[in-house]
C-alpha cells in the first residue's frame, strides 16, 4: 500500500465547475500538507500549504485537511481552462524535509 | 519565492556516459533537494544536498550512481553516472528555507539511448 493515494484521473469538467481533488494517506505522523500544480514540461508549483487539520482559502482555491480521517482535499471554484494541469498532493512530518507525493490527478477544464 | 534555474533543461545521452545537472538559486536557501519523476509517475526524493558535507541519500539511491555537490547556499549539482535507459526521467531540484515549504525548478528531462 502506498503511503499517499491519489486518483490519477483524468478528470474532465466544463468551465465554471467546482473541482474537488482528494488524497488519502496512511502515516499519522504527517503534519504538513501541500498541493502543487504541474503544467506540462514544467516543475511543480506550490498552490497551497497547510499545517495540521482545518481549512485554508486562497482566491478560488480551498484546501481542507481532516487528520482524523487521513484525508485532504483541494477545491477549485469557477474552474478555468488555464487550470488544466496535473495536481499533486504532498505531505511530510517535518516542514522542510522529505515530501511524500501522491501520483497526481490530471485535470482538464473544457471551454 | 526564490527563482530556481536548472541546466540543462533537457538532454539525450548515450548509455554508459554521465551527465551533471546544475541547480542555481537566486538567494541563499537552507535546504536543497533532488527528486526524480519517472514517466507518468510522481516525484521520489533522491537525496538532500548538504552544504559543505556529503549528501543524505534515500533508500534505493547511492552516492556512486548519483553523486551530489553543494559548495554553497545557492548552488548544487547532481550527476547521473553510468547511465542506462532506466535512468530516463525528469530530475528536479527543490529548495526550502527553514520551516518553509519546498519550491521546485522546472527540471531536466533526460533520455538515454
Amino acid at each position: 500500500q502506498k503511503e499517499v493515494e491519489q486518483d490519477p484521473g483524468p478528470l474532465s469538467v466544463p468551465e465554471g465547475a467546482i473541482v474537488s481533488l482528494n488524497c488519502t494517506y496512511s502515516n499519522s505522523a504527517f503534519q504538513y500538507f501541500m498541493w502543487y500544480r504541474q503544467y506540462s514540461r514544467k516543475g511543480p508549483e506550490l498552490l497551497m500549504y497547510t499545517y495540521s487539520s482545518g481549512n485554508k482559502e486562497d482566491g478560488r482555491f480551498t484546501a481542507q485537511v481532516d487528520k482524523s480521517s487521513k484525508y485532504i482535499s483541494l477545491f477549485i471554484r469557477d474552474s478555468q481552462p488555464s487550470d488544466s494541469a496535473t495536481y499533486l498532493c504532498a505531505m511530510t512530518s517535518d516542514s522542510s524535509y522529505k515530501l511524500i507525493f501522491g501520483s497526481g490527478t490530471r485535470l482538464l477544464v473544457r471551454p | 519565492s526564490a527563482v530556481i534555474s536548472q541546466k540543462p533543461s533537457r538532454d539525450i545521452c548515450q548509455r554508459g556516459t554521465s551527465l551533471t545537472i546544475q541547480c542555481q538559486v537566486d538567494s541563499q536557501v537552507t535546504m536543497m533537494f533532488w527528486y526524480r519523476q519517472q514517466p507518468g509517475q510522481s516525484l521520489t526524493l533522491i537525496a538532500t544536498a548538504n552544504q559543505g558535507s556529503e549528501a543524505t541519500y534515500e533508500s534505493g539511491f547511492v552516492i556512486d550512481k548519483f553523486p551530489i555537490s553543494r559548495p554553497n547556499l545557492t548552488f548544487s549539482t547532481l550527476t547521473v553516472s553510468n547511465m542506462s535507459p532506466e535512468d530516463s526521467s525528469i530530475y528536479l531540484c527543490s529548495v526550502a528555507g527553514f520551516g518553509q515549504p519546498q519550491h521546485f525548478g522546472d527540471g531536466t528531462r533526460l533520455s538515454i539511448l
